[in-house]
């Protein structure tokens, strides 16, 4: 089945940049979107399409995608930025909709 | 405003059946994709499955690990989806979320699979 692959964990000073990647085989073909999760709530869409924020995204949240690897930068890290990050994309096919094993952003 | 309201969770044994409902408001029902993903305590989301709207038919998929035990489904009169979940297993104990297209969410439901 297919999988997408990200870090476990992410830690920067506050105001620094986050950057948090996600391989999948399909990527290339297929758009990833990243979700953000904090404790007790539900995901929170804040890119789709690679690259592109939904209305009410802090432009400091930002995506791009090369080859088979998916990014999401965070620059101005803030403590409120501290939380769970899952890309999430779909299969070759087009039918399965996988999202990655999740990167826990620490702010220190 | 989009709303999804997920209801039916519960303790439930392993070999049983349960089905989850998702009320709906606030955006086109029959011409939305429909998902529904969970996630385990302390783990991470895992997509359940989806049913495409009106324009595909309302063609169902689904993650491997539920295909031939979960159907999920949908009443357009009501705007309601529905996911029914057979021959219950400990490892689908988790939190469920019913999603408009994986961008809204509902505030998810408990499910627990216990003897």
């Amino acid at each position: 089945s297919y999988e997408l692959t990200q870090p476990p964990s992410v830690s920067v000073s506050p105001g620094q940049t986050a950057s948090i990647t996600c391989f999948g085989d399909a990527l290339p073909d297929q758009y990833a979107y990243w979700y953000q999760q904090r404790p007790g709530q539900a995901p929170v869409l804040v890119i789709y399409k690679d690259s592109e924020r939904p209305s009410g995204i802090p432009d400091r949240f930002s995506g791009s995608g090369s080859g088979t690897t998916a990014t999401l930068t965070i620059s101005g890290v803030q403590a409120a930025d501290e939380a769970d990050y899952y890309c999430q994309s779909v299969d070759s096919s087009g039918a399965v909709e996988v999202f990655g094993g999740g990167t826990k952003l620490t702010v220190l | 405003e989009v709303q999804l309201v997920e209801s039916g969770g519960g303790l439930v044994q392993p070999g049983e059946s349960l089905k989850l409902s998702c009320a709906t408001s606030g955006f086109n029902f029959s011409g939305s994709a429909i998902h529904w993903a969970r996630q385990a305590s302390g783990k991470g989301l895992e997509w359940v499955g989806r049913t495409r709207s009106i324009a595909n038919n309302y063609a169902t998929s689904y993650a491997e690990s539920v295909t031939g035990r979960f159907t999920i489904s949908r009443d357009e009169s009501t705007r309601t989806a529905y996911l029914l979940m057979t021959s219950l297993k400990s490892e689908d104990t988790a939190v469920y979320y019913c999603t408009l297209g994986l961008v809204y969410w509902g505030q998810g439901n408990l499910v627990t699979v216990s003897s």
